[in-house]
């Protein structure tokens, strides 16, 4: 199975500042079919993820714009340009070029 | 709008079965894929399997074939998901999602004596 790492496990932001979260897989997410199935979520405390991220830097409906991702082949990044109270709760990356599709460990931000 | 609503918290007991329902409305489901996911609270999530609505094809992560059986019933929209022999490494909250855009509520099954 495909190993997602996701650097840091924890984040400690204030309001305002941005910051930058890794996600690292063990195989190329570079599909035949020429894309790259990699994406990010949010997961709230007590609610469902919230998908952020899809096709690693396509940004979701109603997500918005200062979350951004980038990447390819094996590295990958979220970014959060200006952090909001509401953007905490815990992010996590996911690919789905390789069955079985995968999740990566959890990025926990919360406020310094 | 597009909604998946998830059945309500199960307890059960050890060896048991359980089968978790996902009901949908605002968009095609006959036409559209369903996947379920599992998270030990506290914990990442799994990815367990998904099925097409419209002739009934699914695809497993091994580690829960034989655990999982994924089955809709275009009729009425809803999606389901069969847990057998349970034991206390299933107690877990699980979830329904379509195209990762949307997803259910989450149903938290516990498996205890």
């Amino acid at each position: 199975d495909v190993v997602l790492t996701q650097t840091p496990s924890i984040l400690s932001a204030t309001i305002g500042q941005s910051v930058s979260i890794s996600c690292r897989s063990s195989q190329s997410l570079l599909d035949s079919d020429g894309n790259t199935y990699l994406y990010w979520f949010l997961q709230r405390p007590g609610q469902s993820p919230q998908r952020l991220i899809y096709l690693v830097s396509n940004l979701g409906s109603g997500v918005p714009n200062r979350f951004s991702g980038s990447g390819s082949g094996t590295d990958f990044t979220l970014k959060i340009s200006g952090v909001e109270a509401e953007d905490l709760g815990v992010y996590y990356c996911m690919q789905a070029t390789h069955a079985p599709w995968t999740f990566g460990g959890g990025t926990k931000l919360e406020l310094k | 709008q597009v909604k998946l609503q998830q059945s309500g918290a199960e307890l059960v007991k050890p060896g048991a079965s359980v089968k978790l329902s996902c009901k949908t409305s605002g968009y095609t489901f006959s036409t559209s894929y369903m996947s379920w996911f599992k998270q030990i609270p506290g914990q990442s999530i799994e990815w367990i399997g998904m099925i097409y609505a419209g002739d009934g094809g699914t695809g497993y992560n091994q580690k829960f074939k034989g655990k999982a059986t994924l089955t809709v019933d275009t009729s009425s929209s809803t999606a389901y998901m069969d847990l057998s022999s349970l034991t206390t490494e299933d107690s877990a909250v699980y979830f329904c999602a379509t195209s990762f855009d949307y997803w259910g509520q989450g149903v938290m099954v516990t498996v205890s004596s």
